[in-house]
């Protein structure tokens, strides 16, 4: 299958700060990315969608102004925390589909710790 | 919206056995339905998947059923082995894809199956 990259797997931050996350889609163009998060023993809970050069379209509950989503190219899209707090300590997962592919395919996570 | 109901929430299986999980879907216009398996700490990753346009499924030892008049679609997994254990997800999205390919997958609430020796 394809592959999604997603980078850091893991970071730790001190509240207030902004973390930034990285989904590149390595061998195909991403027309569309989802943003997921999913805490411990959870499903995983879809905060927004994002289409290449477009802005991105939020799930109820999420905060736009605090989940930043970028998507400026067919192949790199970014979550950026800001003003990270301790609740927001997640697992997030990004996830790719081409245009004309049901498959979605899954990066590897970030683990967030906001100490 | 979309609502995907999955159960069990666990289920443990002795080596061997056969595994069933089952889900249920609200949105008649759902017609795609993955399956994922995710071990702890990793990404998702895509075992079988069915369209509506078919009842069944089977890829070795796994297989999908699919009931649309009852909105209802289950996961059979047989002769399990220790590395089948994992937490198992179904999803279920509309297709095809509307412009820009942002149908959404709609997850149900998790699987963890445990496969004892």
């Amino acid at each position: 299958g394809a592959v999604v990259s997603q980078h850091p797997s893991w970071v730790i931050c001190k509240s207030g700060t902004s973390v930034k996350i990285e989904c590149r889609s390595l061998d195909f163009q991403a027309t569309t990315m989802f943003w997921y998060r999913q805490f411990p023993k959870q499903s995983l809970m879809l905060m927004a969608t994002s289409n290449e050069g477009s802005k991105a379209t939020y799930e109820q509950g999420v905060e736009k102004d605090k989940f930043l989503i970028n998507h400026a190219s067919l192949t790199l899209s970014t979550l950026t925390v800001t003003s990270a707090h301790p609740e927001d300590s997640s697992f997030y997962i990004c996830s790719a589909r081409d245009g004309m592919n049901t498959e979605a395919f899954f990066g590897q996570g970030t683990r967030l710790t906001v100490v | 919206g979309e609502n995907v109901e999955q159960h069990p929430s666990t289920l443990s299986v002795q080596e061997g056995d056969s595994a069933v999980i089952k889900c249920t879907y609200s949105d008649s216009a759902s017609n795609y339905f993955p399956w994922y398996k995710q071990e702890l700490g990793k990404r998702p990753q895509l075992i079988i998947d069915i369209r509506s346009n078919v009842g069944e499924k089977k890829d070795q030892r796994i297989a999908v059923t699919l009931n649309k008049t009852a909105k209802h679609f289950s996961l059979h997994i047989t002769e399990t082995q220790p590395e089948d254990s994992a937490v198992y997800f179904c999803a279920a999205t509309p297709f095809p894809l509307l412009t820009g390919g942002g149908n959404k997958l709609t997850f149900g609430t998790g699987t963890q199956l445990k496969v004892e020796l």
